[in-house]
């Protein structure tokens, strides 16, 4: 299968300070990546979608200007959470949309970024 | 919005049985995919699914696409201790970009 690579795996920051993590499709170009959330025991929750070279679509609740999200070629999107608190403390899963033939696309996950926030 | 339910939440199995989980929705999908998670990492595609009625297998992993296209299931056969894990199904509506994911199946087995 197509693989996804993040950076980094894990990350521990001070409260306040600005964290950027990253989501490459490593053997596909990806037009559209996406961001997940996933809190201890929860299933995976969706924060944007990212379409390369436009502005990402945030799902409700997830505050745009906390988590900055840039998609600036088929194989990177960035996801910065901006003057982090401990309660941003979680695992950020990004994912890539894999094109297939007619309605067969799919979607492959990255390896996660563990973000802890003292 | 739409939702998957996913059932069962938990599984306690010994080794060498089979295991049976299965998603169900209110809304058409046209799309099925099952997702394993290892704790610490990012999901992994088992098995992809693109049409009503389709049964498609990945070893001992066995999935199908229901045919009122509102369901699905995950079989494994004569589970070992690598099965262990949080199985997900997720499926996309037509026209749509983003995945709806059930709330998960986490199997344990013992040896």
């Amino acid at each position: 299968g197509a693989v996804v690579s993040q950076h980094p795996s894990w990350v521990i920051c001070k409260s306040g300070t600005s964290v950027k993590i990253e989501c490459r499709s490593l053997d596909f170009q990806a037009t559209t990546m996406f961001w997940y959330r996933q809190f201890p025991k929860q299933s995976l929750m969706l924060m944007a979608t990212s379409n390369e070279g436009s502005k990402a679509t945030y799902e409700q609740g997830v505050e745009k200007d906390k988590f900055l999200i840039n998609h600036a070629s088929l194989t990177l999107s960035t996801l910065t959470v901006t003057s982090a608190h401990p309660e941003d403390s979680s695992f950020y899963i990004c994912s890539a949309r894999a094109p297939g033939g007619p309605g067969t696309d799919t979607q492959y996950f990255g390896p996660g970024t563990r973000l802890t926030v003292l | 919005g739409q939702q998957l339910n996913q059932s069962p939440q938990s599984m306690f199995i010994q080794e060498g049985e089979d295991v049976s989980m299965n998603c169900t929705s209110s809304s058409i999908f046209n799309t099925w995919l099952w997702y394993k998670q290892d704790p610490g990492e990012g999901p992994v595609l088992l098995i992809a699914l693109y049409k009503a009625g389709e049964l498609t297998s990945n070893g001992r992993l066995t999935a199908q696409f229901g045919i009122t296209r509102k369901d699905s299931f995950l079989n494994i056969s004569a589970s070992i201790p690598s099965d262990v894990g949080i199985y997900f199904c997720a499926g996309r509506i037509q026209g749509a970009q983003k995945l709806v994911f059930g709330q998960g199946t986490r199997l344990t087995i013992n040896p």
